[in-house]
């Protein structure tokens, strides 16, 4: 059975801060790891993947995440935080690839002037 | 690229009637379409996987007949909401796939309260 487990569900930092979402997952079988981003009201748009290639993942917008087998994580990060950042993030897991992707409950990502 | 998008971004009914949301994959052709549904300050939870031509396979606990799912074309899913009622109140969100495999592409959603 595969799930996700997105530690804190709100999350604030300053503007020009670093960010770190934090997601740990469970799988019986090598898993496909996704981020998503929804701003208010929008659905979702993906951040960026991991399918078994590289262990860290460059996304968009400055995003990136590392793939740690051993602590069964794939912490999402970035630098810098920016304003525009500020939105829900989800971290989701398959073990099929791409399709039936079981989500974590989302972290809500607040970034303060 | 990759563009779905959602039909009604908004929609308030009155209870007993039934409601159809579209989702269209603009510029590819999606062989498999996805719905969610996502409540208050939760996360996404799969209600029924569509294939192009085919039944869609629905989650446990999610009626059918309740939700009804069409999948015609390579571009257009559709989701009935059947005489709906109050806590059918939801955000709905459709995701599409070229291939399965593929990553999902979501649409917008949409918000439907039922009155």
């Amino acid at each position: 059975a595969q799930s996700v487990t997105q530690l804190g569900s709100h999350v604030s930092v300053s503007e020009g801060a670093l960010v770190l979402l934090r997601c740990n997952y469970s799988s019986s079988v090598p898993p496909y790891l996704f981020w998503y981003v929804q701003y208010p009201n929008q659905g979702l748009q993906l951040l960026l993947k991991y399918t078994s290639a590289a262990t860290l993942v460059k996304g968009i917008n400055g995003f990136e995440a590392e793939f740690k087998k051993s602590e069964t994580s794939f912490h999402l990060t970035k630098p810098s935080a920016h304003m525009s950042d500020a939105a829900e993030y989800f971290c989701a897991v398959s073990e099929t690839g791409a399709n039936n992707l079981f989500f974590g409950t989302g972290t809500r990502l607040t970034v303060i002037p | 690229g990759a563009v779905v998008s959602q039909h009604p971004s908004w929609v308030i009914c009155k209870s007993g009637t039934s409601v159809k949301i579209e989702c269209r994959s603009l510029d590819f052709q999606a062989t498999t379409m996805f719905w969610y549904r996502q409540f208050p300050k939760q996360s996404l939870m799969l209600m029924a996987t569509s294939n192009e031509g085919s039944k869609a396979t629905y989650e446990q606990g999610v009626e059918k007949d309740k939700f009804l799912i069409n999948h015609a074309s390579l571009t257009l899913s559709t989701l009935t909401v059947t005489s709906a009622h109050p806590e059918d109140s939801s955000f709905y969100i459709c995701s599409a796939a070229e291939d399965p495999g593929q990553p999902q592409h979501f649409g917008d959603g949409t918000r439907l309260s039922i009155l």
